[in-house]
Order: C-alpha cells, then sequence, then structure tokens
C-alpha cells in the first residue's frame, strides 16, 4: 500500500528567507503524481504545485519548486521569499492511475515570521 | 475554471437528526467526486468516492448506513449524515476529478458541521 510521510509537523521561517517542506512516500507503482497543496486558516485546499513522476524535471511555480528524487521517494517542497501569506498547513499527496484517491501525508504547519 | 462549491458551509444540527450536505462542480462535469472528513489540525481522511450513476465506494471503517453519498448528476453530490451524533461533528470537504484521464482534483471550501 502506498504511504506518504510528512515528518516535520512544525516549521517557522523568517519573512523573505527560503523554508524547505520534506514529504517521501512509498509506492510500487511506475505511473503517479505528487502534489503539495496549502490550507491557509480558511481551510480551502489550494494546490500549489504537481509533479508527474515520470517528468526528471523538478516543477516550479514562481517562488516554488520541487525536488523530486523518484529513486529516494522523496518530494520536497521549496518556498523562496516567503512571504506572510505562505502561512498555512501544507499537505503532501500522492496519487496514482491504479485508484485516482489521494493520499495526503500528515502535514505541516509552516509559519511565517515579520 | 475548475471550481467546486459546497453548501452550506457550515451547519449546526441537533443530535439525532438528518444533515445533507452538497458538493457541485460549477464549470465542469466531475465524473467522480470524493468525500474527505478533517478532524482539527489534522489531515484530510478520505471517506468514499463516488461515480455518477453508480454507488459510492466507501473507505474501510466508514458506516455506509451513516454517511450516504449520492452522485445523482454529473455535476452534484451529495453526503448525508444520518441520525447525527456528536461525535460527526467535523470539517467535511468534498473534492472532483474534471474527467476519467485527470489525476488531480479540485477542492470545495468545505462544511463544518457541528452536532449538538
Amino acid at each position: 500500500a502506498q504511504t506518504v510521510t510528512q515528518s516535520q509537523p512544525e516549521m517557522s521561517v523568517q519573512e523573505a528567507e527560503t523554508v524547505t517542506l520534506s514529504c517521501t512516500y512509498d509506492t510500487s507503482e511506475n505511473n503517479y503524481y505528487l502534489f503539495w497543496y496549502k490550507q491557509p486558516p480558511s481551510r480551502q485546499m489550494i494546490l500549489v504545485i504537481r509533479q508527474e513522476a515520470y517528468k526528471q524535471q523538478n516543477a516550479t511555480e514562481n517562488r516554488f519548486s520541487v525536488n523530486f528524487q523518484k529513486a529516494a521517494k522523496s518530494f520536497s517542497l521549496k518556498i523562496s521569499d516567503s512571504q506572510l501569506g505562505d502561512t498555512a498547513m501544507y499537505f503532501c499527496a500522492f496519487t496514482s492511475s491504479g485508484t485516482y484517491k489521494y493520499i495526503f501525508g500528515t502535514g505541516t504547519r509552516l509559519k511565517v515570521l515579520a | 475554471g475548475a471550481v467546486v462549491s459546497q453548501h452550506p458551509s457550515w451547519v449546526i444540527c441537533k443530535s439525532g437528526t438528518s444533515v445533507k450536505i452538497e458538493c457541485r462542480s460549477l464549470d465542469f462535469q466531475a465524473t467522480t467526486m470524493f468525500w474527505y472528513r478533517q478532524f482539527p489540525k489534522q489531515s484530510l481522511m478520505l471517506m468514499a468516492t463516488s461515480n455518477e450513476g453508480s454507488k459510492a465506494t466507501y473507505e474501510q471503517g466508514v458506516e455506509k448506513d451513516k454517511f450516504l453519498i449520492n452522485h445523482a448528476s454529473l455535476t452534484l453530490s451529495t453526503l448525508t449524515v444520518t441520525s447525527a451524533h456528536p461525535e460527526d461533528s467535523s470539517f467535511y470537504i468534498c473534492s472532483a476529478r474534471a474527467n476519467p484521464a485527470a489525476y488531480e482534483q479540485y477542492f470545495g471550501p468545505g462544511t463544518r458541521l457541528t452536532v449538538t
């Protein structure tokens, strides 16, 4: 069975600094997708970035980028130039073509300090 | 595009009553919708997967007679919590896939249920 692990329950970063959130997963599938979602206090799930497993190039979206290490089954999120609005819960998620269900990690609560 | 709405956003009901939560895809047809439950400061727990026109598939440990899911059209799925009890109080989130080949889910804003 697939699992997703986020080993950092809470993190903090100074405004304008860079922070990296870690995520590891376990799967025997070859065709899968990984996501990072942000859940601010409003609790609306917001997609931050996605990565297709077949793509070697790491995904980037403005200040957000991932370090996807397929062999190590690692999928970390780097937030550059952190902003106060980045304060939120961040969830790593895995899905595959088998069921299309999401498997979420336990989340990392990120606080950006002024 | 790809907007999912939920109604109501917040509901209070008395113990023993039933409450229905609607999930709508506003600008796309959703072949598959998912229902999650989230307790405070915890992750999302998948409750069930619903496909339009067929019975929902429930995750292990989720009581299908208590959490009734209906996916009557390609834009609407409903979750009915029957005979609600205080322990059913939680945040319920739905999501939808835009097409059968798509991996990404689009999430609704959630519904906070409080059972008194």
